[in-house]
């Protein structure tokens, strides 16, 4: 069974970093690459960027680049998103999803979301 | 990146009705690699139809992906009261992949 479980939601202040887990049943983990989507409030959705598990091999959007790390932990099958020097617009779900495969990048299953509201 | 624009904005439609959603994209999708999304509010995306025309595990036979290039569409050939949801385009061709903004489909 494929599961992708995250952490709870969070209120940080402007400036501050936020760290949000995505633990992934072991087939997931082991097979397959992991990407994390936001989705602002009312908004759509928007790519932030991935990683391959098995490998820490990682693709961001280069809008994100410097603010985003992707990271993978094999003893636990979780991957975490790590956001720096929030600001209010970073307010949104974010979602881990699994992608089809290693060589296609649409997203068949999906975590829970986890809600990151960043306000002072 | 590749830009996604999703037509129409909203689409009024009672059940039973046929639904059919635009997805057009600035440049070629040059793989068919393109899929469709289902979001419910207060829900994660839900996979309806991958490369193009690829119905994902368990999506019923009324939901069809088709088209290429440029130029794609979802239909939904008889409406059902779940159906009335968000429905998304995104493309996985060219990194960063990319996501219309959205069709809502609601009930006239």
């Amino acid at each position: 069974q494929v599961q992708l479980v995250q952490s709870g939601a969070e209120v940080k202040k402007p400036g501050s970093s936020v760290r949000v887990s995505c633990k992934a049943s072991a087939d997931t983990f082991n097979n397959y690459p992991i990407s994390w989507v936001r989705q602002a409030p009312g908004q759509g959705l928007e790519w932030m960027g991935g990683i391959i598990p098995m490998f820490g091999t990682t693709n961001y959007v280069q809008k994100f680049q410097g603010r985003v790390t992707i990271t993978a932990d094999k003893s636990t099958n979780t991957v975490y998103m790590d956001l720096t020097s929030l600001r209010s617009d970073d307010t949104a779900v974010y979602y881990c999803a699994r992608d089809g495969s290693l060589t296609e990048s649409f997203f068949d299953y999906w975590g829970q979301g986890t809600l990151v509201t960043v306000s002072s | 990146e590749i830009v996604l624009t999703q037509s129409p904005g909203t689409l009024s439609l009672s059940p039973g009705e046929r639904a059919t959603l635009s997805c057009k994209a600035r440049q070629s999708v040059s793989s068919s690699y393109l899929a469709w999304y289902q979001q419910k509010p207060g829900q994660a995306p839900r996979l309806l139809i991958y490369d193009t025309s690829s119905r994902a595990t368990g999506i019923p036979d009324r939901f069809s992906g088709s088209g290429s290039g440029t130029d794609f569409t979802l239909t939904i050939s008889r409406l059902e009261p779940e159906d009335f949801a968000v429905y998304y385009c995104q493309q996985y061709d060219n990194s960063p992949w990319t996501f219309g903004q959205g069709t809502k489909v609601e009930i006239k």
